[in-house]
Formats: C-alpha cells, structure tokens, sequence
C-alpha cells in the first residue's frame, strides 16, 4: 500500500492475555518506529529497527514488551500478560532512514488496545 | 535525549485569528519537523526546517528558527476549524524522532 498500514485498528482483551500489534511501513523504508501514547498525552518512544535490528530498545516500558521486524518489512509488538496501563494508542512510523539527517516520518493511524 | 518541548500546552482561538506555537529544545540540531495529528489519528508531517534557515513558509504555516536560541515557533495564519488539532514539534536526536506533549489547539467557528 502506499501508507504505513497497522492493524488491528482496536483491540479490546482482558487482563493477562498477550497481543500482538502489526505495523506494515512504506515499502524501501529501511527504519521503523514504535511509539504508545496514552489518552490525552504525548507520544512515548519504545523502539526502532534500522533493517531488522533494533539498536535502540530503552523505550521498552519492561520485559512484557517485545518486538520484531522480518525481511526489513513487517514489525509486530508483542505486550505479553497485559495490563490496564498498558492501555493506550500504539502508533507505528516509517522513513527512508534514520539518523539526525532524517527526514519525515510517516504514520500510521495507530492501534488502540483496551486491557479490561 | 533530545526532547522538543512546546508552549502552550493549549490554545483556544476563534476562526480567523492567528495561532503562535513555540518550540523549545536542548542540544544543536541540522533540522527540526512539526507534525499535527488530528485526535486519535496517526501524525503528520507539515514541514522541516534546516539549522541553516531561519523561516520557512507553507501555504498558511510559518515556521521559525531561532538555533542561537534552541527555539522554534509555528504560526498558523487565519486559523479554520479544521486546524483544531494537537501540534507537535521533533527536533531529531541521534537516531530517533523524540516528541514532547505538543500544543492543543482549538479553533472555534
């Protein structure tokens, strides 16, 4: 597709089950982003892949956050045993590069998860 | 690491009226990007700055550079309805794209 694409779009689980978030970027995009904002804040950093490597990992609220990336396409975060704060808007991006040169960011419209 | 900070944290205006975003961060920087993201909706991208400009204009945006000061600002001219958003400025860390907890603006009809 021509955009970032995330799905699902709205995940509602119950407390202690494991998800999966999906993130397809613009393909040639070599790095990738996750972020999580909760309701009504600002975007909070968890990780980025540069291919299939993450070389930056700090955001990762605590071992129950996981993340891959295959054939420098397809990301999917793992939240194993959710929950209630782990409730919020995951938001996936993409670019060309990353780097302090970078340039823009593409988004995508991001996945909501409601732990119970 | 390397945090843009914006003022205000909200912003009511009525349409027409101009709308002032600012921008602040910490350390040198060869660009910075303000992003909008309408609620609940992924961002967007509306324009990069290089350190080596100081205004940059696009369509009713102006943005500013000020790298002796670490600050930037956003001007929205004869601000719509539609412009009601959350703004958000990036200035680019070594790898990553930080956000702050951007402007919310409101614009009345």
């Amino acid at each position: 597709g021509a955009g970032v694409s995330q799905s699902p779009s709205n995940k509602v689980t119950e407390k202690g089950k494991d998800v999966e978030l999906r993130c397809d970027p613009i393909s040639g995009h070599t790095a990738l982003y996750w972020y999580r904002q909760r309701l009504g804040q600002g975007l909070e950093f968890l990780i980025y892949f540069q291919g299939n490597s993450a070389p930056d990992k700090s955001g990762l609220p605590s071992d129950r956050f996981s993340a891959e990336r295959t054939g420098e396409s397809v990301s999917t975060l793992t939240i194993q045993r959710t929950q209630q704060e782990d409730s919020a808007v995951y938001l996936c991006a993409s670019s060309l590069v990353a780097g302090s040169v970078s340039g823009e960011l593409f988004f995508g419209e991001g996945s909501r998860l409601t732990v119970l | 690491s390397q945090q843009g900070e914006e003022d205000p944290q909200a912003l009511s205006i009525q349409e027409g009226e101009n709308a002032t975003m600012n921008c602040s961060y910490k350390t040198s920087i060869n660009n910075l990007q303000w992003y909008r993201q309408n609620s609940g909706r992924g961002l967007v991208h509306l324009i990069l700055i290089r350190s080596n400009e100081r205004e940059k204009h696009s369509g009713r945006l102006r943005v500013t550079l000020d790298t002796s000061k670490k600050s930037s600002s956003l001007l929205i001219t004869a601000s719509r309805a539609a412009d009601t958003a959350s703004y958000f400025c990036a200035p680019p860390g070594p790898d990553k794209l930080i956000f702050g907890t951007g402007t919310r603006l409101q614009v009345f009809p």
